[in-house]
């Protein structure tokens, strides 16, 4: 299986910060590769595919970049709304394989 | 608009046989491209992919879970359903049924339900 890994699990920033939060892969994914935003018993929301195509109507503050095993979600100005858990996962191979998550936190 | 809701039992005693629903609408299952997950959250706040169907009927199965996992779909009712089998305490989790598009991520996501195993 393809391990993926989001260091780190806990990242605190304020409001207006640009936050960056890293993906790798343990092998290469191509750029298949999906970002999910959580909240608080809710279900993931789809933010981007493809490791940079952001999804109908997820603000433009969220970009995705990246390809081969290192991939990274950024946020350029964080907002009290984007306070959430933050997955990526491949699908380049099966079994489909998810981070552990980074929880952004607003200080 | 597209939305999945799944249903199902919230506690299964151990080595019985979880049987997961999920119903949606919007789309239909037999369109080139469309497929329906199953995805599974621990406590811990683990996801864990488990199952995929195609609209052509392809299948494919998380290899740790695949000997006791089966997915199947019922076109006619927008239904997909998961199956599986000997459930453990481990298995305890929120499940989640999701609708992708090839090549994209799981765009869609249901609101989940929340499996218990314990005797």
């Amino acid at each position: 299986d393809i391990q993926m890994t989001q260091p780190p699990s806990t990242l605190s920033a304020s409001v207006g910060d640009r936050v960056t939060i890293t993906c790798r892969a343990s092998q290469n994914i191509n750029r298949y590769l999906a970002w999910y935003q959580q909240k608080p018993g809710k279900a993931p929301k789809l933010l981007i595919s493809k490791a940079s195509s952001l999804e109908s109507g997820v603000p433009s503050r969220f970009g995705g970049s990246g390809s081969g095993t290192e991939f990274t979600l950024t946020i350029t100005s964080l907002q009290p709304d984007d306070s959430a858990t933050y997955y990526c996962q491949q699908y380049n191979s099966y079994p489909w394989t998810f981070g552990q998550g980074t929880k952004v936190e607003i200080k | 608009q597209i939305t999945l809701k799944e249903s199902g039992p919230t506690l299964v005693k151990p080595t019985q046989t979880l049987t997961l629903t999920c119903t949606f609408s919007g789309f239909s299952l037999s369109t080139s491209e469309v497929a329906v997950s199953w995805i599974r959250q621990t406590p811990g706040k683990a996801l864990e992919w488990l199952a995929l169907i195609h609209w052509d009927d392809r299948e494919r199965y998380s290899p740790s879970l695949q000997n006791r996992l089966t997915i199947t779909k019922d076109t006619s009712k927008n239904q997909v359903v998961l199956i599986m089998t000997n459930m453990d305490p481990v298995d305890t989790a929120t499940y989640y049924c999701a609708h992708r598009i090839s090549y994209y991520g799981l765009d869609l996501w249901g609101q989940g339900t929340t499996v218990t195993v314990s005797s």
